[in-house]
């Protein structure tokens, strides 16, 4: 079946980096792209960017510019979600989702909905 | 930067009564919406996109209305299940995928 598995929960301290995998199975990995939402303890959906699995074009958040990056490994069929400098204030469950709609066209100027979501990978930043 | 303002923020209704939440961009977005209910400690799950377009295995109590600016999510009989918080989400551009604060709905 179509699924997405992300790696296990993380600590980490002030400034430093994560990195979370999302590994795709049951589909076409490069016929579809991936974006990353993350969910602080008690608060609402934050979508943070997206990348394409077909080239690895990546969109980036504003407020996250510069502190993320977004890869791919076509060859694992594997996204991953790199996030520097981490804050408290980073403390989250993060998510990978898959867009509802194969790439049709390359370059696009428009998002989709996510059908199909990873279990989420908490992330805690603490000193 | 475009804002999505789901309204009420929460919400307490009975078994069987029809309930509507609101969803209100501040600028046009067509009809590139989309609707997730989250249960408790679990993943969202996709309702609704294009505003108004039913996701595959999705109960026909749920359906989505609206373009433009104003939307709206219904669930026609409220179930027990439906305990849930359900969020809108924008996604007219490929920079910008915001999603809507959030509407908790819970049983009288």
């Amino acid at each position: 079946q179509v699924q997405l598995v992300q790696s296990g929960a993380e600590v980490k301290k002030p400034g430093a980096s994560v990195k979370v995998s999302c590994k795709a199975s049951g589909y076409t990995f490069t016929s579809y792209g991936i974006s990353w939402v993350r969910q602080a303890p008690g608060q609402g959906l934050e979508w943070m960017g997206w990348i394409s699995a077909y080239n690895g074009n990546t969109n980036y958040a504003q407020k996250l510019q510069g502190r993320v990056t977004m890869t791919t490994d076509t060859s694992t069929s594997t996204a991953y979600m790199e996030l520097r400098s981490l804050r408290s204030d980073d403390t989250a469950v993060y998510y990978c989702a898959r867009d509802l709609s194969m790439i049709v066209v390359v370059i696009t100027t428009k998002g989709d909905a996510f059908d199909i979501w990873g279990q989420g990978t908490m992330v805690t930043v603490s000193s | 930067d475009i804002q999505m303002t789901q309204s009420p923020s929460s919400l307490s209704a009975s078994v069987g009564d029809r309930v509507t939440i609101t969803c209100r961009a501040s600028q046009g977005i067509s009809n590139y919406l989309a609707w997730y209910q989250q249960k408790p400690g679990k993943v969202p799950k996709l309702l609704i996109y294009a505003a108004s377009t039913l996701q595959s295995g999705v109960p026909s109590r749920f359906s989505g209305s609206g373009s433009g600016t104003d939307f709206t999510l219904t669930i026609s009989s409220l179930q027990p299940e439906d305990v849930a918080t359900y969020y809108c989400q924008k996604y007219n551009s490929a920079w910008d995928l915001t999603f809507g604060g959030g509407t908790k709905v819970e049983i009288k």
